[in-house]
């Protein structure tokens, strides 16, 4: 149990383009998601928060009108990347946290490896 | 703010092995830390998870330590494998539900 499923698992897009990014909880509400994502030989580093219904929460540094995050439903939360250049190419990866895992653990997506040509 | 640091960066040991991997934190007050491991180009798999209140979580061939005063966890691998190859991540955890603050990671290789 506690699954999230990310998709695409990669993806090449063009520069300029905007590519969406989706998490599903599979078998729990995830009131929160959270963003994360992590370059070359680097750790991965928050981008977001987002809570169920309500407008996302970025770090210092994030572009929120170039990192869209919708968190509509508590099953699914997506982020879009507008415009997207070279540099935006990373490993885009959600968690969420629920009490299924025992001590509140967090269950992560799969990942997303975007590459912006 | 949540500092994580990771020792050493980089491993490289024989097969059979048995071997340490060191993280640092900050902060002491945490909710809870978790080992991760990450295969190239692949998501992350969590390995042990510890509560604030706990000192050690073993699983398999792994056992991980927790001493939250001094900011510090280990992750022992015993026998290591070739399979172990990966890196190893560290992450805390402020406070429930809070986001991780993850380390830099530590890169084992296990030859064979």
């Amino acid at each position: 149990g506690a699954v999230v499923s990310q998709h695409p698992s990669w993806v090449i897009c063009k520069s300029g383009t905007s590519v969406k990014i989706e998490c599903r909880s599979l078998d729990f509400q995830a009131t929160t998601m959270f963003w994360y994502r992590q370059f070359p030989k680097q750790s991965l580093m928050l981008m977001a928060t987002s809570n169920e219904g309500s407008k996302a929460t970025y770090e210092q540094g994030v572009e929120k009108d170039k990192f869209l995050i919708n968190h509509a439903s508590l099953t699914l939360s997506t982020l879009t990347v507008t415009s997207a250049h070279p540099e935006d190419s990373s490993f885009y990866i959600c968690s969420a946290s629920t009490a299924k895992i025992i001590g509140y653990g967090y269950t992560f997506g799969s990942g997303t490896r975007l590459t912006v040509v | 703010k949540q500092e994580v640091t990771q020792i050493p960066a980089a491993l490289s040991v024989p097969e059979g092995e048995n071997l340490v991997l060191n993280c640092s934190f900050t902060d002491s007050a945490i909710y809870n830390l978790q080992w991760f491991r990450q295969d190239p180009g692949k998501g992350l798999t969590s390995l042990l998870l510890i509560q604030s209140s706990q000192r050690e979580q073993t699983s398999g061939r792994l056992n991980a330590s927790l001493d939250k005063s001094s900011g510090r966890s280990t992750l022992y691998i015993a026998a290591s494998q070739p399979g172990d190859s990966a890196t190893y991540l560290c992450a805390v955890s402020g406070n429930y539900g809070q986001n991780f603050v993850f380390g830099p990671g530590t890169r084992l290789s296990v030859l064979p």
